[in-house]
């Protein structure tokens, strides 16, 4: 099955800094890449996605690239604010397969200091 | 429209106990998803359903049951708890989404439960 690794673990980066968090996926039927948010106590929440027919995906400060040869997908996060201090996961789906179900990165927890 | 709820929000079983979890739906998406949550695990997939009727396993299965009776509900059942299933657990749904133009997850807000 999918197997997807997310580095760092943590991550500290000073308010208004750029923040990367990067995934490697194994499976390469995989075609759907989310990135989600999670705030303490919350539920996952999307941030941004992007499919394999597409190289790069940018929405305001949030931006997601990806590079299908090499299997891996990055999150990048420009001018961060305090409000960002988050875990972020990263997750794949395949296009094949009846059941739709993501699998999941390890997860990134960021903190941006004031 | 309260989307997917999860009840209860916390729970304490003793170990040996048995209970179970709810999920319901109400935007009549066809697969259901049940994940644990553990630190530096991310999510972790427990069992799915891609309808009514249907339940599989996903990637960590063991010590877990599932139904899916009725399309709305997804149950996830603990028959005797273990302290090692301590976890978080979240439920998600999906279905096509035509703003997405993919397959989006909708999450409940989470189950806590402790096994001491």
């Amino acid at each position: 099955g999918e197997n997807v690794e997310q580095h760092p673990s943590t991550l500290s980066v000073q308010e208004g800094d750029s923040a990367v968090i990067k995934c490697t996926y194994s499976d390469s039927a995989s075609n759907y890449f989310p990135w989600y948010k999670q705030e303490l106590g919350k539920r996952p929440q999307l941030i941004i996605d992007i499919r394999s027919n597409v190289g790069e995906k940018k929405d305001q400060r949030i931006a997601v690239t990806l590079n299908k040869t090499a299997k891996h997908f990055s999150l990048h996060i420009t001018e961060t604010q305090p409000e960002d201090s988050a875990v972020y996961f990263c997750a794949a789906r395949r296009s094949s397969g009846s059941a739709r179900q993501l699998t999941f990165g390890s997860g990134t927890q960021l903190t941006v200091l004031p | 429209n309260a989307g997917v709820t999860q009840t209860p929000k916390f729970r304490v079983l003793k170990t040996g106990q048995s209970m179970t979890l709810l999920c319901a739906q109400d935007m009549n998406h066809e697969y259901m998803y049940w994940y644990r949550q553990d630190p530096g695990m991310g999510l972790r997939l427990i069992h799915y359903s891609v309808g009514e009727g249907t339940t599989a396993k996903g990637e960590v299965p063991d010590g877990y049951n599932v139904s899916r009776l009725k399309k709305q509900n997804f149950l996830l059942g603990l028959e005797s708890a273990a302290p090692s299933q301590t976890s978080v657990y979240f439920c998600a749904s999906s279905d096509w989404d035509r703003g997405l133009g993919d397959y989006g997850y909708t999450f409940g807000s989470g189950t806590r439960l402790t096994v001491v």
